[in-house]
């Protein structure tokens, strides 16, 4: 069964307005989580490692101001696209490592700005 | 150089056949290699790890070549449900629960 989860799966938002996503892990702790962005035919693009009591850490290009990110509790971490446009439409998908190597992916969640 | 470097493909393989894919990686750093499978619209799943001393998993073979930062993926007797697409996957450098750097994918297609 899933580990990590995310919601919602779909999103479908006016242009200007903020969307949350939420990523837990399910039956384990994750100190750690990734938020992972994939545009059509492309790989999927590491935005940023979230962390459980401190400060997200951004990669670069990635706008701290505008992808919130709050890792309010072992098992949880949110995303938090802010003022959307239709360049953020993408599929995002969060991970969460278990174990030394090992990452489990949520399903993913597909936002579509208009 | 890309960090880590697919074909695209896509590779159009008849059921049966055995077909291999490679990758290269640019950061001689990293520690941990891995081939995800990712089926179309959804999040990729983790197919194999890939070890220094290659290792088979059933029909799927991972090869590790650290001097050539090279990585390889060897799947025989294809069958049709493993038409997919096939991403090389690095952890950052200094290991440990470290976020992934993914190739772009190699699509793979069998036919009937």
């Amino acid at each position: 069964g899933a580990v990590v989860s995310q919601h919602p799966s779909r999103v479908i938002c006016k242009s200007g307005t903020s969307v949350k996503i939420e990523c837990r892990s399910l039956d384990f702790q994750a100190t750690t989580m990734f938020w992972y962005r994939q545009f059509p035919k492309q790989s999927l693009m590491l935005m940023a490692t979230s962390n459980e009591g401190s400060k997200a850490t951004y990669e670069q290009g990635v706008e701290k101001d505008k992808f919130l990110i709050n890792h309010a509790s072992l098992t949880l971490s949110t995303l938090t696209v802010t003022s959307a446009h239709p360049e953020d439409s993408s599929f995002y998908i969060c991970s969460a490592p278990r174990g030394r190597y090992e990452q489990y992916f949520g399903p993913g969640t597909r936002l579509t700005v208009t | 150089r890309k960090e880590v470097e697919q074909d695209p493909g896509p590779f159009n393989v008849p059921e049966g056949a055995t077909v291999a894919f490679n990758c290269t990686y640019s950061n001689s750093a990293s520690q941990s290699f891995f081939w995800y499978r990712q089926d179309c619209r959804k999040e990729p799943k983790l197919l194999m790890s890939v070890y220094s001393s290659g290792n088979e998993d059933g029909r799927f073979t991972a090869q590790l070549n650290r001097a050539s930062q090279y990585i390889s993926l060897l799947i025989r007797d294809s069958k049709l449900s493993d038409s997919a697409t096939y991403l090389c996957v690095v952890n950052r450098a200094g290991g440990g629960a470290d976020g992934l750097t993914f190739g772009k994918g190699t699509h793979l297609i069998i036919q009937p």
